[in-house]
This record gives C-alpha cells, sequence and structure tokens, in this order.
C-alpha cells in the first residue's frame, strides 16, 4: 500500500541549526501532510501541501514538494530545543471519491540540543 | 477547546483479559479513526468510521479486534481476549471528513501493556 517515508530516521541538531526531513513514497497523490508528535504525546499536524503547490510556509517551518520524484521536504529553521520530536509525513495514495485512507511513515526523530 | 479524548491513559492487563479502550472526538468532527503504534511497525490505521459508519476495518489485525461507534461523540476499541503482542500505545484521532485535505486531530493515546 502507498506510504511515505521519512528520511533520516534520526537527526541530531544544536539549537540554531536549520533541520531538514525527507519524505518519498511510491504512488501519485492529492495531498501530503506534516505532522509532529511529541514524546508521550499524539501526532499534531503541521502543514498540508497539495499536489499543485511546490512550496509552502509556517511559520519557521518550509514544506516543498516535487511531484516528479515523489517526494517532500519539511524545513525547520532557527531550530529550538522545543522543537524535539518526530516528525512524520502522511500521503493519501492518490484516493478518490472522497475517501481516504492515510499512510503514515515511520517518521524522523529529531534533536535539538539547546 | 477541547481536543480528542482518550481513556485511559494507561493500561496494563494481563494477557487473556478484555480491554476497552475509549475515545472521544472533537464535536462536529464526523470522522474518526483508531491507529497502534509500536517501534518495529510504527503507525498502523486499524479502521476507521464516517458518520458513526466503519468505512474500512482491513487494519484490524484480528478478529479478536473490534471497534464500535454507537453515536459521534463515542467510539471504543476492544479486544477479546488479549495477547502480549497487543501492546502498543493505540490512538485515536478525528477529522471534519476523509477527504485528503483534512487534518487529523489525535488524541494523547492509551499505552497498553499485556503482561
Amino acid at each position: 500500500s502507498q506510504q511515505g517515508e521519512e528520511d533520516p530516521q534520526a537527526l541530531s541538531i544544536q539549537e540554531g541549526e536549520n533541520a531538514t526531513m525527507n519524505c518519498s513514497y511510491k504512488t501519485s497523490i492529492n495531498n501530503l501532510q506534516w505532522y509532529r508528535q511529541n514524546s508521550g504525546r499524539g501526532l499534531v499536524h503541521l502543514i498540508l501541501i497539495r499536489s499543485n503547490e511546490r512550496e509552502k510556509h509556517s511559520g519557521r517551518l518550509r514544506v516543498t514538494l516535487d511531484t516528479s520524484k515523489k517526494s517532500s521536504s519539511l524545513l525547520i529553521t532557527a531550530s529550538r530545543a522545543a522543537d524535539t520530536a518526530s516528525y512524520f509525513c502522511a500521503t493519501d495514495g492518490g484516493a478518490s471519491g472522497g475517501s481516504y485512507i492515510p499512510t503514515f511513515g515511520r517518521g524522523t526523530s529529531l534533536i535539538v540540543h539547546p | 477547546d477541547a481536543g480528542v479524548i482518550q481513556s485511559p491513559r494507561h493500561e496494563v492487563t494481563e494477557m487473556g483479559q478484555e480491554v476497552t479502550l475509549r475515545c472521544k472526538p472533537i464535536s462536529g468532527h464526523n470522522s474518526l479513526f483508531w491507529y497502534r503504534q509500536t517501534m518495529m511497525r510504527g503507525l498502523e490505521l486499524l479502521i476507521y468510521f464516517n458518520n458513526n459508519v466503519p468505512i474500512d476495518d482491513s487494519g484490524m489485525p484480528e478478529d479478536r479486534f473490534s471497534a464500535k461507534m454507537p453515536n459521534a461523540s463515542f467510539s471504543t476499541l476492544k479486544i477479546q481476549p488479549s495477547e502480549p503482542r497487543d501492546s502498543a500505545v493505540y490512538f485515536c484521532a478525528s477529522s471534519l471528513g476523509t477527504g485528503s485535505n483534512q487534518p487529523q486531530h489525535f488524541g494523547d493515546g492509551t499505552r497498553l501493556s499485556i503482561l
């Protein structure tokens, strides 16, 4: 089944640095979403990018989408210790007709050292 | 605004016992999803409902698992009998629909340990 896969599995950086995470998927999509999960908590929606969009911004977050390469990237600029979390992409596999079976990757574990 | 509420937050029980996990979605949301998260398999969709009707339960691992949504504000996931391999964190999420342009709102999960 369709699934996004995040890369790298783990990322460790210093506060103030930028963090880039990638998501690759296998079949065409309508939308791709990014989520964050803090330890011991549920996932929190960050940003959605549609298949006809190439880039989207939300605060310190920048998401790009390259449908020709079937990949997306999430950039967190000027990272903070509070950004420490796991980050997941979710794809829809091009589902149509109102149905959406979301599939999540395994996530990228980001650690930001103060 | 109250988010998705799950109970209990933690459950420890012995193999063979019945386990019932509960979820209250966000008011007004008409889609509800149950997920299971483990280190080995990541986040797996078990079942989802739209307008209280189960739409896809192909992710439910075995007949020991069942889910119900008797009304728009409540859902349960039941495991009977439970086994150690069912140990995981179970999440409930809700959204305004099943369209892929709808973000999902997750509860904080139930951490289930089967001894």
